[in-house]
């Protein structure tokens, strides 16, 4: 049992390049999220998903886009990568409303 | 005032000791509080939830609840150098128009021999 797997887990982009991060999780879960985690700023929310086929913006969305393939996965894609954006990134899963959330390993991008 | 504050330490206490960790939020409609522990370079690991005013105990964890005084704070007993470690206060806030999770930006506890 994987539960939330996050790839790659360390990616170096150029200014201006695209890539996207792939989550994929294997809890059956209905929400998943994005998250950044930035030194001194805790954890801020970019994206989340309620359910197949919806996606919101959360407190950090300028500059990502998101797509919920299916139940299983949720990818966040950053068009034109800006070093802003260089940060540790998490999947998570929640169980159910108010309920806490489970995250993968994470991603640690650079970007210069 | 940021929805949920913690102070950011580094809060140093000696092997066996009792840490305390504390964090104040902004949503009175609040329900549902959590405490994560992070190492560095990991992910977030849910270590204690807590819905009810009062204290929940497991193991040498104890969380603890004033919802008057909005207020949770994370108690560890017989404090070892492996619970060194970030810890991050999560709460459940209605905001923006939805329910999302908003973490505190962490207290880093560090348990010396």
């Amino acid at each position: 049992n994987a539960g939330v797997t996050q790839t790659p887990k360390f990616q170096v982009l150029k200014t201006g390049q695209s890539m996207t991060l792939q989550c994929a999780q294997d809890m059956n879960h209905n929400s998943m999220y994005w998250y950044r985690q930035d030194p001194g700023m805790g954890l801020r929310l970019i994206y989340y998903s309620a359910s197949e086929g919806t996606t919101d913006k959360g407190e950090v969305p300028n500059g990502y886009n998101v797509s919920r393939l299916n139940k299983r996965e949720f990818s966040l894609r950053l068009e034109s990568a800006a070093p802003s954006q260089t940060s540790v990134y998490f999947c998570a899963t929640e169980t159910g409303a108010n309920s806490p959330l489970h995250f993968g390993n994470g991603t640690r991008l650079t970007v210069t | 005032q940021k929805e949920v504050e913690q102070n950011s330490g580094p809060l140093s206490v000696p092997e066996g000791a009792i840490a305390s960790l504390n964090c104040t939020y902004s949503d009175r409609g609040s329900q549902s509080f959590f405490w994560y522990r992070q190492y560095s370079g990991k992910s977030p690991e849910l270590i204690m939830f807590i819905y009810s005013n009062g204290d929940k105990e497991d193991g040498r964890f104890t969380a603890q609840l004033n919802k008057a005084s909005q207020y949770v704070s994370l108690l560890i007993r017989d404090s070892q150098p492996s619970d060194s470690a970030t810890y991050l206060c999560a709460v459940w806030v209605f905001s923006g128009g939805y329910n999302k999770l908003i973490f505190g930006a962490g207290t880093r506890l560090a348990v010396h021999p």
